[in-house]
């Protein structure tokens, strides 16, 4: 079965410095990874996903994240974090192959940023 | 492009009542899927369908919870004699194939609160 983990509820970052939330998973067979926003009382707003190639994946305002197979994670990154950049953060998997049909989401990571 | 749009934006319901949360899914997409949030909770999946056809209902309740995807119309997911155990966000997303590496695109949610 198909699974994701979000290790952190919330993470604490000071404006400019560095953010990262994490994020392992668990699928059998190669796996497509996003990552996902969403500001309160709004729908989620796709920021990046990996399915093959480098492992580096760069995604909307400024974001990235590292896709690590040995480690089964798939940490979202940014190297100077914004106040605006507060928001609750979903990791999401899917089955790589076949008619795969939904998204798996993880539990959320609420990200404060303060200035 | 209007996106998923979704409606009611708000829903109040008394324990018994039925509700109807209705999905257009946004122009040339022809797959939608149901989540659900509850307060302080992740997204969970509910049902897939494609027009006329449900794909995967694994995370429907068993009981007075179901989903359609009419040829013509909004994709409509029906609550029967709701509990206070239904409030909750509930999420429309779709895209436009089931591969695995397309993007879901989700509408702004329906917020159902039962009295």
């Amino acid at each position: 079965a198909q699974s994701v983990a979000q290790p952190e509820d919330q993470v604490n970052v000071a404006e400019g410095n560095p953010l990262t939330v994490k994020c392992t998973y668990s699928v059998s067979g190669n796996p497509y990874l996003f990552w996902y926003v969403q500001y309160p009382n709004r729908g989620l707003q796709f920021l990046l996903k990996y399915i093959t190639g480098d492992n580096l994946v760069k995604g909307s305002y400024g974001f990235e994240a590292e896709f690590n197979k040995s480690q089964t994670s798939f940490h979202l990154k940014k190297p100077s974090a914004l106040v605006s950049d507060s928001a609750l953060y979903f990791c999401a998997v899917r089955h790589g192959s076949g008619n795969t049909g939904k998204l798996i989401f993880g539990q959320g990571t609420t990200l404060q940023v303060k200035p | 492009n209007a996106g998923v749009m979704q409606n009611p934006r708000h829903l109040v319901r008394r324990r018994g009542q039925e509700a109807r949360l209705r999905c257009s899914p946004m122009k040339g997409h022809s797959h939608v899927y149901w989540y659900r949030q509850l307060p302080e909770e992740g997204l969970k999946f509910m049902v897939y369908l494609q027009k006329e056809n449900i794909i995967d209902e694994s995370g429907m309740p068993k009981e007075r919870f179901s989903a359609e995807f009419p040829k013509e119309g909004p994709s409509i997911l029906r609550i029967q004699q709701v509990v206070r155990g239904d409030s909750a966000a509930y999420f429309c997303a779709s895209s436009p194939q089931s591969t695995g590496a397309n993007v879901l695109t989700f509408g702004a949610g329906s917020r159902l609160t039962v009295l």
